[in-house]
């Protein structure tokens, strides 16, 4: 989990409400992904950036929304249009998607909706 | 599209044993295979990865993977199984979109439980 920080660990959401889960690296990575897992399902892309300013949809993108404003930071925002959004969610981090580098991920984020 | 397949949801062994979690790929191309552990409420750890080379690739912890070709298989060994070896394992394989991002792919894991 080094370098990678995910805030908070914990994060309970009401029906209909936006909620932003915090990522952010410090070591110097170009790419940047976000994760859902589920239990009995691995894990799926919602979003991933190879760049500042730049961003694009995953595998499960409906509901969810991303910025890239600076390198080290990769927030996600749960929309009130994603209909099960209860799961853990991962960041990660390479040096660039190019190549065969390896990801490495953040401790996570549990979301709960009440 | 590449894809992996981890066909035991669990494996139980007996801490001193040795341990095998499975996993098969199915890619067209050369494979880049991946194993990730995760521990409760955790992120994952990168443990190994096939890239090209020897069939045997060592990595953290004292874990190896074993890659057969004929087989198109990637399966994680420990000669001698730990309790703290209790965790989540995940095999994943690199697929290139040919849009010059390339993903990884997970499988749906395999929980290990080492028992005293």
């Amino acid at each position: 989990d080094g370098g990678i920080t995910q805030s908070p660990k914990y994060l309970f959401r009401k029906e209909g409400q936006n909620v932003t889960l915090s990522c952010e690296q410090n070591l110097n990575h170009d790419a940047m992904y976000w994760y859902r897992q589920d239990p009995g399902q691995g894990l799926r892309l919602i979003y991933y950036s190879q760049i500042v300013n730049d961003f694009q949809k995953g595998d499960i993108a409906e509901g969810y929304s991303v910025s890239r404003e600076k390198k080290e930071s990769f927030p996600l925002t749960v929309t009130s249009a994603q209909k099960n959004p209860t799961a853990f969610y991962l960041c990660a981090s390479s040096p660039r998607t190019a190549y065969q580098d390896t990801q490495y991920f953040g401790p996570g984020t549990r979301l709960t909706v009440l | 599209a590449q894809s992996v397949a981890q066909p035991e949801d669990q494996v139980n062994v007996a801490e001193g044993n040795p341990l095998t979690v499975k996993c098969t790929y199915s890619v067209s191309g050369n494979p880049y295979l991946f194993w990730y552990v995760q521990y409760p409420n955790r992120g994952l750890q990168f443990l190994l990865k096939y890239i090209t080379g020897d069939n045997l690739v060592k990595g953290s912890y004292g874990f190896e993977a074993e890659f057969n070709k004929s087989q198109t298989s990637f399966h994680l060994k420990k000669p001698s199984a730990l309790v703290s070896d209790s965790a989540l394992y995940f095999c994943a394989v690199r697929d290139d979109e040919g849009t010059g991002f390339q993903k990884l792919v997970f499988g749906t894991g395999t929980r290990l439980l080492v028992s005293p």
